[in-house]
């Protein structure tokens, strides 16, 4: 089975700018979790989406969203970028069992600098 | 926060068996450990998970304490590619809603 894509791997953008960014989950996959990494913050929980939904949602600001399509690909978008929002974003994938644990996978994530 | 503790980096000669300790003396009955590995600026790699009992798989094998208030990850035979950052998560899991809490890990540095 392929593995997480995420698409672009590198970006550069601009302050106030904004940005989308794609998630493509293993086949049969029906829950994405999106994470920011920084040096000083390290790997944070944004959100994650099962069913086109919403389920959890980690502490940042409103600037940053995303969503779910019905074929359970996933964008997330961040609007007015600022500097400190230059990071790696990393995309997760996880089949949702009915029983037991569900492992999630990552994707190589997408290497945001924003000047 | 992370429920979890681990030293900030070990180090490991090439061809010996590595082992990472991490504390979780706050688990419940119903949490998981799992462990995940980062090789510089790329996606956390999954390596292994554990309820109760010791887990073994191609990569690794688990050592979860009787309490269950540790665990020790073991690499068999660690090569230079295993260098990595190492975490330690306690996850509990419903359907797959709960988010991973990333502590700091511990930096792996495996010696020629």
């Amino acid at each position: 089975k392929a593995g997480v894509t995420q698409t672009p791997r590198y970006l550069i953008k601009t302050r106030g700018q904004q940005v989308t960014l794609s998630c493509s989950p293993i086949s049969g996959h029906r829950s994405v979790s999106w994470y920011q990494q920084t040096p000083g913050q390290g790997l944070q929980f944004l959100f994650e989406y099962f069913s086109e939904t919403q389920r959890n949602k980690g502490n940042f600001p409103g600037r940053f969203s995303g969503r779910q399509f019905s074929n359970s690909r996933s964008e997330m978008n961040v609007s007015t970028l600022e500097l400190g929002d230059s990071a790696l974003y990393l995309c997760a994938s996880s089949p949702v069992v009915v029983y037991g644990t569900d492992t999630q996978y990552f994707g190589p994530g997408t290497r945001l600098t924003v000047l | 926060d992370a429920k979890t503790t681990q030293p900030p980096s070990m180090d490991c000669a090439e061809g010996r068996a590595a082992n990472l300790p991490c504390n979780h003396s706050t688990i419940s009955g119903n949490e998981y450990v799992y462990w995940y590995r980062q090789i510089h600026s790329q996606g956390p790699q999954y390596i292994i998970h554990g309820l109760k009992n010791n887990e073994t798989n191609e990569m690794a094998s688990l050592i979860i304490t009787e309490d269950r208030k540790s665990s020790t990850l073991i690499l068999p035979h660690a090569t230079l590619r295993d260098t990595a950052v190492y975490y330690c998560i306690v996850r509990l899991t419903q359907g797959g809603s709960e988010k991973l809490v990333f502590g700091k890990g511990t930096k792996l540095t495996v010696n020629p």
